[in-house]
C-alpha cells in the first residue's frame, strides 16, 4: 500500500515553460516533506522541502505548494530549463519522534524532461 | 570533503554468492541509511543506523545484514544473494533523522 504516490510516470515540457510535478499521500500523520533530484547514475539530491504548518516554501526556480485538506503537494519549476531534466522523487515522514516513523518514504518519481 | 561513497559501483553476482557493499561518509553524521532502488519504483529503506553500534529494520531488510562499528562506515552484508536483490543500493547519511540525507552514487547489483 503505497503511502505516497506520484502518478505521472513522466512530464515533458518546453524550456522556459512551467514544470509542474505532484505527489499525493494517504497518511495524515506525515508532517514533513521533500522534493529529491536525480540524474542517472547519480544518488538523489536534496531539492527543496517543506513543513506541514506551512502551506508554500520557495526557492529561486523551485517553489512547493502544500495542501494538507486534499493531502496533496506540487513542485513547480519555473522557468524550466534543460538541465532540470531528472527524476523527481517526493518523500514524506512522521512526526520528530524518532524511531522508523521518522524515516522518509518515498514514491516512484516522475522523470522530467525539459525541451530545447 | 568526498560526502558519502560507496563500493563498488557494479557488481555481477551468482545465486547463493555473498558479498559486502561498503559505504562510508565523512561529514560526522550520526544517521545512515542503506535503501534499495527497482526499476521504475521509489527508495525503499532496507536498514538505518543512529550511531555507532545501532541499527534498525527498514520496510525491506529480509535477506541483508548490517553493523555500524564506526560513526563514518556502515557496510550492507547479502548473505545469500537471490534474483530478486537485483536492484540499485544507495546509502545515504544525515546528522540528524530529520536533517537532509545525502546520498552515495549507488551501486548496482545483478544477481544472476
Amino acid at each position: 500500500d503505497q503511502q505516497v504516490k506520484q502518478n505521472s510516470p513522466s512530464l515533458s515540457v518546453q524550456e522556459g515553460r512551467i514544470s509542474i510535478l505532484n505527489c499525493d499521500y494517504t497518511n495524515s500523520m506525515f508532517d514533513y516533506f521533500l522534493w529529491y533530484k536525480k540524474y542517472p547514475a547519480e544518488g538523489p539530491t536534496f531539492l527543496i522541502s517543506i513543513s506541514s504548518i506551512k502551506d508554500k516554501n520557495e526557492d529561486g526556480r523551485f517553489t512547493v505548494f502544500l495542501n494538507k485538506s486534499a493531502k496533496h503537494l506540487s513542485l513547480h519549476i519555473v522557468p524550466s530549463q534543460p538541465g532540470d531534466s531528472a527524476v523527481y522523487f517526493c518523500a514524506a515522514s512522521v512526526g520528530n519522534y524518532g524511531g522508523s516513523q521518522g524515516n522518509l518514504i518515498f514514491g516512484k518519481g516522475t522523470k522530467l524532461s525539459v525541451k530545447p | 570533503n568526498a560526502g558519502v561513497t560507496q563500493t563498488p559501483k557494479f557488481r555481477i553476482l551468482k545465486i547463493g554468492q555473498s558479498m559486502t557493499l561498503q559505504c562510508t561518509q565523512d561529514m560526522n553524521h550520526n544517521y545512515m541509511y542503506w535503501y534499495r532502488q527497482d526499476p521504475g519504483m521509489g527508495l525503499k529503506l532496507i536498514y538505518y543506523s543512529v550511531g555507532a553500534g545501532i541499527t534498525d529494520k527498514g520496510e525491506v531488510p529480509n535477506g541483508y545484514n548490517v553493523s555500524r562499528s564506526t560513526t563514518e562506515d556502515f557496510p550492507l552484508r547479502l548473505e545469500l544473494a537471490a534474483p530478486s536483490q537485483t536492484s540499485v543500493y544507495f546509502c545515504a547519511s544525515s546528522y540528524q533523522q530529520r536533517d537532509t540525507q545525502y546520498f552515495g552514487p549507488g551501486t548496482r547489483l545483478t544477481v544472476l
